[in-house]
């Protein structure tokens, strides 16, 4: 079965501090792999996609297919990067862009 | 920009009323997404459609049903209000993709009480 798994409700770092959010899914094919991010009193959107490999508000993530991960890291915390975060896979095998969420993880970056 | 709309950000309902929620895109994106979202349970599928009058269940379709008449236009319906059914409802569009799987766009969400 299809299955992403965030295995922290709650991350809580001090600014200028490492971020290290985890994510592990569970697809026999080759997933594609999304994070999403919902700031205080907004939408959720976008924040990076492991197909396009890059950097957004520095933020990057690695597919790890021999470990089912894809762990979102930051080396140095910001404030305004305090949200909520999720992964989600979409297994690939359809362009109607079905996605499977985690469970969410609050990222809180104390000052 | 995209942009997803929904009908009502707070709704306020009681046990056994029926309840519409709409979701308006204007993009012109295929592919049209209900979710609920509950804390610790991240984001749940409930239905999807991915052409006018198509419709697919989710993960948790039960108690739900969806209309999509027109393009733009994807509404959640609730037949009978249930007080588990309390919950932040979220509406997405994708756009069909050739090769790799389509982002994304959400709404703003409705907060749906039912008492």
């Amino acid at each position: 079965a299809q299955r992403v798994t965030q295995p922290e409700k709650l991350l809580s770092v001090f600014k200028g501090a490492p971020v290290e959010l985890k994510c592990n899914y569970s697809y026999s094919g080759s997933p594609e792999l999304f994070w999403y991010v919902q700031y205080s009193r907004q939408r959720l959107q976008l924040l990076l996609r492991h197909i396009s490999r890059e950097s957004i508000k520095g933020f990057t993530a690695d597919l790890n297919k021999g470990e089912t991960s894809f762990h979102l890291k930051k080396p140095f915390a910001q404030e305004e990067d305090s949200a909520m975060y999720y992964c989600a896979l979409s297994g690939g095998s359809s362009n109607t862009g079905k996605l499977i969420f985690g469970q969410g993880t609050t990222l809180q970056v104390k000052p | 920009d995209v942009k997803v709309t929904q009908s009502s950000r707070y709704l306020v309902k009681r046990t056994g009323e029926k309840v519409f929620l709409e979701c308006v895109q204007d993009m012109d994106h295929e592919n049209m997404f209900w979710y609920r979202q509950d804390p610790g349970l991240g984001l749940r599928l409930i239905y999807f459609s991915y052409d006018v009058k198509m419709k697919e269940k989710g993960d948790i379709p039960e108690g739900y049903s969806v209309s999509r008449e027109k393009k733009e236009r994807f509404s959640l319906i609730l037949e009978s209000a249930s007080t588990n059914q309390t919950s932040m409802y979220l509406c997405a569009s994708s756009a069909d993709s050739g090769l790799a799987p389509p982002m994304q766009f959400f709404g703003p969400g409705t907060r749906l009480t039912v008492l």
